[in-house]
């Protein structure tokens, strides 16, 4: 079965540091990955994702990510954050058949920004 | 467009009681399915829909019931309403064999 861990629940930066948001899989065949963004009282926004391909994959807002299959790993990473960068980020495996996708998510890190 | 719509934002039911949870998009997106989302937990897929006509289950089934009947409209039925349904519900869409990529703003349901 597919599985998501993201180690950090919290995570508190200062605004204009870097920032590395950590998220390791478990998935039986080539992953597809995700990251999304969920601000306060709001629904979830696709950040970027991953099909094939480089393995470093852009984003919006500035967020880049790197898949690494040797540690089933896909962290999220920022050179500078804002203070509206200050939201929950989940990563989600999953399958894109060609008629559905199932995503599992992780259980999310909440990501403070201090002045 | 207005995107995902959900209504309504709030809602408190007793045990036993039913109600439909309304969702709508407007960009004719074949996919749509539902979420919810507990402390702690994540996102768990509840049903999915991948046209009119067609719905198939997901990760938390159980005391939920979808149809589609439109492209639009993709409403999630609680059947008999029990604490453990007390959660954040979200709606998503997208084309096919795309990830969800639009989230309405979520139904917060409290079942006591």
């Amino acid at each position: 079965a597919q599985s998501v861990t993201q180690p950090d629940i919290h995570i508190t930066v200062s605004e204009g540091a870097s920032l590395e948001l950590r998220c390791n899989y478990s998935y039986g065949a080539t992953p597809y990955l995700f990251w999304y963004v969920q601000s306060p009282g709001q629904g979830l926004q696709l950040l970027l994702k991953y099909f094939s391909g480089d393995t470093l994959v852009q984003g919006i807002k500035g967020f880049e990510a790197e898949f690494k299959r040797s540690q089933s790993s896909f962290n999220l990473r920022k050179p500078s954050v804002h203070w509206s960068d200050a939201a929950e980020y989940f990563c989600a495996v999953g399958a894109l058949t060609g008629t559905a996708s199932k995503l599992t998510f992780g259980t999310g890190t909440r990501l403070q920004v201090t002045l | 467009n207005a995107g995902v719509t959900q209504t309504p934002k709030f809602q408190v039911l007793k045990t036993g009681q039913s109600m439909t949870l309304q969702c709508a998009q407007d960009m004719n997106h074949e996919y749509m399915s539902w979420y919810r989302q507990d402390p702690g937990m994540g996102l768990r897929l509840i049903h999915y829909s991948v046209g009119a006509g067609i719905t198939d289950q997901g990760e938390v089934p159980n005391g939920y019931n979808v149809s589609r009947s439109t492209t639009e409209d993709f409403p999630l039925r609680l059947l008999s309403a029990a604490p453990s349904q007390t959660s954040v519900y979200f709606c998503a869409s997208s084309y096919r064999g795309l990830p969800p990529a639009y989230f309405g703003p979520g139904t917060r349901l409290t079942v006591t």
